[in-house]
């Protein structure tokens, strides 16, 4: 069975502490690996999207990397702005469907 | 454009009771979504549509009926609401091009309450 799991749950972090969160994943054919930032009360916002084992990409203060099982996102020294949960999502199947599977994310709370 | 938009942002039912919730896109996207985000759940996939006039089934599509009737909008139906469908409930659309996997874009969200 297709499974993504995401960790740690919750995350606290000082200013300028920098971490990595982890996405771990278990599915038959990746088609592509996806990160969204959600703030309370909000839809999640798109973040990257990584498609094959090495691959890494980049915006402002995170970074995503992806292995063959699992993907990370790194933030270097994190603002309080950068406090949301973070999701990750993997496409996985042999028909152009776009259906995701989610991990239950992970909440970030960066404090000043 | 206004991406995705959905509608009511909330809303409170009674059990059995039965309501519509319309989702809609300006950006020509074929791929629409529902899904439902419990806590520690995750979000999951209802039903969701790759073009006008289809839909299918996603993995909790239980006590759902969807349509889309027009390319821009996709409804999600309630005949007769249980406590068990109180829940956030997101719309999302997707681009389409072969061989291309596109990131979906999500509204807002409707947070409903059965009691």
């Amino acid at each position: 069975e297709d499974q993504v799991t995401q960790s740690p749950e919750a995350l606290r972090l000082q200013e300028g502490e920098s971490s990595s969160l982890n996405c771990s994943y278990t599915v038959s054919g990746l088609r592509g690996l996806f990160w969204y930032r959600q703030d309370p009360g909000k839809g999640p916002e798109f973040l990257f999207t990584l498609y094959s084992a090495g691959e890494e990409k980049e915006k402002e203060r995170l970074k995503a990397t992806l292995t063959k099982k699992e993907s990370f996102l790194h933030i270097t020294a994190p603002k309080p702005e950068d406090s949301a949960t973070y999701l990750c999502a993997v496409q996985v199947g042999s028909s152009n469907t776009g259906k995701l599977i989610f991990g239950q994310g992970t909440t970030l709370q960066v404090k000043p | 454009n206004a991406g995705v938009t959905q509608t009511p942002k909330f809303r409170v039912l009674k059990t059995g009771q039965s309501m519509t919730l319309l989702c809609a896109q300006d950006m020509n996207h074929e791929y629409m979504y529902w899904y439902r985000q419990d806590p520690g759940m995750g979000l999951r996939l209802i039903h969701y549509s790759v073009g006008e006039g289809t839909t299918a089934k996603g993995e909790v599509p239980d006590g759902y009926n969807v349509s889309r009737l027009k390319k821009q909008n996709f409804l999600l139906g309630l005949e007769s609401a249980a406590p068990s469908q109180t829940s956030v409930y997101f719309c999302a659309s997707r681009d389409w091009y072969i061989g291309s996997e596109y990131e979906q874009y999500f509204g807002p969200g409707t947070r409903l309450t059965v009691t």
